[in-house]
This record gives structure tokens, C-alpha cells and sequence, in this order.
């Protein structure tokens, strides 16, 4: 089952509003993705999550706050977001960190739109 | 020079024709390359993966890997109207990331 799971689908929210992103897999991955990305552009890494450790925070704004609570699971958590903060989100997931090669799985995605 | 570079299309071909992606890369170090394919507003999702050179063959995917001149390509061979999306070339950028290249788009007319 190469399946990772993400809630809600859609969002709508305000700049003043707090709201919080789910991803969720059971594939036994160890390592754990948040991309983000526009319109026509490539996936754009956000944080990495390796054994439930931020590894990577890619100079993310502070209004992105990610968490892991556990192996499958993985937040992201959203507050006083800027218009520009809209974008398709994606989690993905992999077997072991990446230096070898360990190919992601990407989760559906969730549309976020601020108004 | 761009981590990952790829034909920048968008690249039509006629339906049962080859469909031929080309990237390159600049880091060689990389050891593990990937091909995703896109649907226009779903995710990426992963349709090939190399990591020696060479040809790897799957169904009607061909990955091929030149490490030497940096350059990975994907064939999409007797392409199908269902082929048509936007390919993503991407490139481990040790230790833990992805580096994808800006998309190749293919529209099969049928």
C-alpha cells in the first residue's frame, strides 16, 4: 500500500485565522515531506521530518509551524497567513532519509486558499 | 547553472507515437533519480525511479541514465491520450532532498 493520506482537500481561510494541515501514512516510512507548490511550478520543499526530527526547515516564515506526533503522522500547522500563502500542499513520505535513494510518495494534496 | 534542467516543452506528440523527456543535472554526487508524472490540479505521482546507469524498462516507461554526461531521459513509448500531464524530473540532492527540474508538459493528440 503506497498510499499517503492528507485532510481536508480544500481550505478556505482568513489571514487572522489559525488551521492546521494532516498527513498520515502506514507504509513504515521514516522520513516525512511538506511541499509546497504554485501553479505550473515544481513541488517546493518546506521541512523534513527524519525519525520524527525536523532535519530540514528550508528558511520556512514562522507562520508555518511543522509537527510530527509520530511515525505516521505528520501537521502542519497554519497561522496569520498571507494571500500569497495560497498553493497546493503536499505531504510526502519515504523509506529512510534520501542519500542513497529512497523514492517519495506524494499524498493528494491540499488546496489552501487565503483570503 | 539550474540544479536540474529539463526540455522545456510543452511537447505534443500524435497518439502511439514516442514521447522522449530529456534531463540534466549539475550535481555529481546525485545517485538516485526520479520520474513523476503530474495530472493538471493532482498531485506528482512517482512513475519511474533509476539509480544505476543504464536502461531501466517498465511497461511502457524507459528511464535511461547517463552519469557520466549527467543526463537522465524518460521514453514514453505508443503514447496514449492518458499520457498527457506534466513530467517532473527530479534528482537527490544528498542528504535529504529532492531537487526537481521546472516540468516537461506532453499532450497526446489523439
Amino acid at each position: 500500500d503506497t498510499e499517503v493520506t492528507q485532510t481536508p482537500k480544500h481550505l478556505v481561510m482568513g489571514m487572522t485565522n489559525k488551521k492546521s494541515l494532516k498527513c498520515e501514512q502506514h507504509m513504515g516510512h521514516r522520513a516525512m515531506y511538506w511541499y509546497k507548490q504554485k501553479a505550473k511550478k515544481p513541488p517546493e520543499l518546506m521541512f523534513v521530518y527524519s525519525y520524527e526530527k525536523l532535519s530540514i526547515n528550508e528558511s520556512v516564515p514562522s507562520r508555518f509551524s511543522p509537527e510530527c506526533p509520530n511515525s505516521s503522522l505528520l501537521n502542519l500547522h497554519l497561522h496569520a497567513l498571507q494571500p500569497e500563502d495560497s498553493a497546493l500542499y503536499l505531504c510526502a513520505s519515504s523509506q529512510a532519509p534520501i542519500t542513497g535513494g529512497s523514492e517519495q510518495f506524494f499524498g493528494p494534496g491540499t488546496r489552501l486558499t487565503v483570503l | 547553472q539550474k540544479e536540474v534542467e529539463q526540455n522545456s516543452g510543452p511537447l505534443s506528440v500524435p497518439e502511439g507515437a514516442i514521447a522522449s523527456l530529456n534531463c540534466t543535472y549539475s550535481d555529481r554526487g546525485s545517485q538516485s533519480f526520479f520520474w513523476y508524472r503530474q495530472y493538471s490540479g493532482k498531485s506528482p505521482e512517482l512513475i519511474m525511479f533509476i539509480y544505476s546507469n543504464g536502461d531501466k524498462e517498465d511497461g511502457r516507461f524507459t528511464a535511461q541514465l547517463n552519469k557520466a554526461s549527467q543526463y537522465v531521459s524518460l521514453l514514453i513509448r505508443d503514447s496514449q491520450p492518458s499520457d498527457s500531464a506534466t513530467y517532473l524530473c527530479a534528482v537527490n540532492k544528498p542528504p535529504n532532498k529532492l531537487s526537481f527540474g521546472a516540468g516537461t508538459t506532453v499532450t497526446v493528440r489523439a
